[in-house]
C-alpha cells in the first residue's frame, strides 16, 4: 500500500507569491490535515478535512486555505507569502475523522522557502 | 488552549543507558496522549498511545509511557536505548471536547551514541 505523497517536496517562492501543495492519502483513507513544522514553533495543526469538508481549524490567518477533493486529495494554498511561512508543512492521512479514532500517517512533507 | 512542553531538547545517550523523555501538557479538561517519533529521512510515526485505563502504556520498540494524572504528565521511557533509536520524538495532546486539534510539543532530539 503506498504511503501518504506529498508533492513538490520543495518549493522556492518570493514574498508576495502564492503557493499550493498537494497531498494524497493511502488508498481508503478520507480525513486528511495539514501540519507546519518551524524549528522555533514546532508541529503546528493548520486544519483537517474529511469528506470534502473543512472539519476543524488551527490558529493561522487567512492566508492559509485548503481544500479537498472527492477521491480525498487535498491541497493547501498560501497566499502573499511572508517570510516566515518557510516551514516544512506535512500532511497526514487517516481512515476516519479525528486522530483518536484512527492512527496518523504522514507524508514526508513539503520544504516551502520564501525569499 | 492546550499547551505541551518538552523539556529536554537535545539528549546524548550511550547505548544500554536508560531513556526518560518528560512530557507536560496544559489543559483543563480530558485529553488522549501520543507520542510520535520521526526516524532520520524518515516520516513521523506513531510510538504510543494513551487514550484511558491502565497509566503505563507499552508502544513499539520496547517504549513504553506513564501518564500521571495530577502531575500532566507523559513521560516516555525505555530501560536500554540503542543506537537505533536516534531519532526526535513529539509528544502530543488532543482533547476530548472543544477544537480536536492535535497539539505537539517542540520534540526532543534523541542521539544514542554506539
Amino acid at each position: 500500500k503506498a504511503g501518504v505523497t506529498q508533492t513538490p517536496r520543495y518549493l522556492i517562492k518570493t514574498r508576495g507569491q502564492q503557493v499550493t501543495l498537494s497531498c494524497s492519502p493511502i488508498s481508503g483513507h478520507r480525513s486528511v490535515s495539514w501540519y507546519q513544522q518551524t524549528p522555533g514553533q514546532g508541529l503546528q495543526f493548520l486544519f483537517e478535512y474529511f469528506s470534502e469538508t473543512q472539519r476543524n481549524k488551527g490558529n493561522f490567518p487567512g492566508r492559509f486555505s485548503g481544500r479537498q477533493f472527492s477521491n480525498s486529495r487535498s491541497e493547501m494554498n498560501v497566499s502573499t507569502l511572508e517570510l516566515g511561512d518557510s516551514a516544512l508543512y506535512l500532511c497526514a492521512s487517516s481512515y476516519s475523522l479525528g486522530v483518536d479514532n484512527s492512527p496518523l500517517h504522514f507524508g514526508n512533507g513539503t520544504r516551502l522557502t520564501v525569499t | 488552549a492546550q499547551s505541551v512542553s518538552q523539556h529536554n531538547h537535545h539528549v546524548i545517550l550511550s547505548e544500554a543507558a536508560s531513556l526518560e523523555l518528560g512530557c507536560n501538557y496544559s489543559y483543563g479538561g480530558t485529553v488522549n496522549l501520543f507520542w510520535y517519533v520521526q526516524y532520520p529521512g524518515q516520516h513521523l510515526q506513531l510510538l504510543l498511545k494513551y487514550f484511558s485505563g491502565d497509566p503505563l502504556v507499552k508502544g513499539i520498540k520496547g517504549f513504553e509511557a506513564e501518564f500521571i494524572k495530577s502531575k500532566f504528565s507523559f513521560n516516555l521511557r525505555k530501560p536500554s536505548v540503542q543506537w537505533s533509536d536516534t531519532a526526535e520524538y513529539f509528544c502530543a495532546v488532543i482533547p476530548l471536547t472543544g477544537r480536536r486539534a492535535l497539539t505537539f510539543g517542540s520534540g526532543t532530539r534523541l542521539q544514542v551514541q554506539p
